[in-house]
C-alpha cells in the first residue's frame, strides 16, 4: 500500500525558504521508472504543479518557478525534500506530494497536504 | 504554457443526473489528459488519465473522451459521493511539465 506525507512548518516568513519533507512508504525510489512530485493548491484556486524527482535522480520543475525550487531525495529514508525560496504571501497554498503512476506525468497516490501560510 | 479551459465553472445536478464536463487545451496534448475529483478538505483523486482510461478502482460510471484539445468526464447517473471539484490537467513528458484547468464544481441542485 502507497502512502505518503507532508511535513514542514506551517507558517513562514516574507523571504524566507521553505522546506518541506515528503516522507513516503510502499515503494522505493531506487526502482527504475518511480519518481514523486510536489503540486500544490492556494486556498481556493487550482492546482499547480511544482517539481519532480525520478528514480535516477533526474529533477524537473515548473519553469516559472525553477529558479526559486529545489527538490532533491534520500532513497535510504524514503524521503523527498522540496526548497522553495524568497517565499510570499501568494505561496500560501496547501502543499502536496504525490506519487507517479509510471509512465505519465499523472499522480495516482497523494499526500493529504500540507497548508503553509506565508506571512509576517 | 499550455492551457487548460475547464467549462461550465459551476454545475448545479440532481442525483442521478448524466453529467458531462469539458475541457479544453490551447494547443493539442494528443491524450496526455487526466481527470482528478476532489472534495473539501482532501487531497485530488486520479479518475482518468489517457484521455479514458479509468484509473484503479474508479467506478463504471465514469468515463473520459477526447483527443487533442477538446476532452470530456461523462458520469452516468451522478451519486451523492460524486458532489465535488472536477480538475482536467494536461502533461508533457518530456520535458515533464503538468497544467491542471481551473476546476468544475459538480454542486447538488
Amino acid at each position: 500500500q502507497i502512502t505518503l506525507k507532508e511535513s514542514g512548518p506551517t507558517l513562514v516568513k516574507p523571504t524566507q525558504t521553505l522546506t518541506l519533507t515528503c516522507t513516503f512508504s510502499g515503494f522505493s525510489l531506487s526502482t527504475s521508472g518511480l519518481s514523486v512530485a510536489w503540486i500544490r493548491q492556494p486556498p481556493g484556486k487550482p492546482l499547480e504543479w511544482l517539481a519532480i524527482i525520478y528514480w535516477d535522480d533526474d529533477k524537473r520543475y515548473n519553469s516559472l518557478l525553477r529558479s526559486r525550487l529545489t527538490i532533491t531525495k534520500d532513497a535510504s529514508k524514503n524521503q523527498v525534500v522540496l526548497t522553495m525560496t524568497n517565499m510570499d504571501p501568494v505561496d500560501t497554498a496547501t502543499y502536496y506530494c504525490a506519487h507517479r503512476l509510471l509512465r505519465d506525468l499523472v499522480f495516482d497516490y497523494w499526500g493529504q497536504g500540507t497548508l503553509v501560510t506565508v506571512s509576517s | 504554457e499550455i492551457v487548460m479551459t475547464q467549462s461550465p465553472a459551476t454545475l448545479s445536478v440532481s442525483p442521478g443526473e448524466r453529467v458531462t464536463l469539458s475541457c479544453r487545451a490551447s494547443q493539442s496534448v494528443n491524450s496526455n489528459l487526466a481527470w482528478y475529483q476532489q472534495k473539501p478538505g482532501q487531497p485530488p483523486r486520479l479518475l482518468i488519465y489517457g484521455a479514458s482510461t479509468r484509473a484503479t478502482g474508479i467506478a463504471a460510471r465514469f468515463s473520459g473522451s477526447g483527443s487533442g484539445t477538446e476532452f470530456t468526464l461523462t458520469i452516468t447517473s451522478l451519486q451523492s459521493e460524486d458532489f465535488a471539484i472536477y480538475y482536467c490537467q494536461q502533461w508533457n513528458n518530456w520535458p515533464p511539465a503538468a497544467t491542471f484547468g481551473q476546476g468544475t464544481k459538480v454542486e447538488i441542485k
